[in-house]
């Protein structure tokens, strides 16, 4: 099975940083990356798909980048709705995996 | 609009099966496929399994074991049984829509516990 390993596990920022998610799996993966965000008691809502494309309703302050094995989420200038965890997905092989997440929390 | 909703008991004593249904309203079964997907308490996202649009399934090998994934087309439902409950089959319990190769649409969960 893939591996996907995010860090770091807990990033504490203030509202208006910039801030940059990793996400790196065990072997090349192409570009079969997907991001997600999940809010305190609610399901994960995807953000990025294929590592860098953009998903309709998603704000453009999020971005994603990189290929093979190392995987960057972007967020420019947080907003206080953003402070969620995140979770990277490889969908290059069966069973699809998850990172074990990136919590994103206030500083 | 794309709805998912899943159901079932929220309590399962060990070594019995969970029998879960996930309900879709705005789509096909037919021509989309539905995966199942849990994340124990305070934990991080599993992949269980899938169904795709032609029917065929595939599962996660760590459970395949105790998992099957059907579905009854004509009622927009998917089902998820898995037998040999354990306190760590513990989890809430989503299915989302698997459009290509990621999860676009999720439902709200179901919290299932394992306990006697």
């Amino acid at each position: 099975d893939i591996v996907l390993t995010q860090s770091p596990a807990t990033l504490s920022v203030t509202p208006g940083e910039s801030v940059s998610l990793s996400c790196r799996a065990s072997q090349g993966i192409s570009t079969s990356i997907h991001w997600y965000q999940q809010k305190s008691n609610e399901s994960p809502r995807l953000l990025i798909k294929y590592a860098s494309q953009s998903i309709s309703g998603i704000p453009s302050r999020f971005s994603g980048s990189g290929s093979g094995t190392d995987f960057t989420l972007s967020i420019n200038r947080v907003e206080s709705e953003d402070f969620s965890v995140y979770y990277c997905q490889q969908s290059y092989s069966l069973p699809y995996t998850f990172g074990a997440g990136t919590k994103l929390e206030l500083k | 609009q794309v709805q998912l909703k899943e159901s079932g008991p929220g309590l399962v004593q060990p070594s019995q099966t969970l029998s879960l249904t996930c309900t879709v309203s705005g789509l096909s079964l037919t021509s989309n496929s539905v995966s199942w997907i849990r994340q124990p308490p305070g934990k991080g996202l599993e992949w269980m399994g899938v169904i795709w649009s032609n029917g065929g399934t595939d599962y996660n090998s760590a459970i395949k074991s105790r998992l099957s994934i059907s579905r009854d087309t004509s009622k927009s439902q998917v089902f998820l049984k898995m037998n040999s409950l354990q306190t760590e089959d513990t989890a809430m319990y989503f299915c989302a829509r698997l459009p290509g190769y990621n999860f676009d649409y999720w439902g709200q969960g179901v919290m299932v516990t394992v306990s006697s």
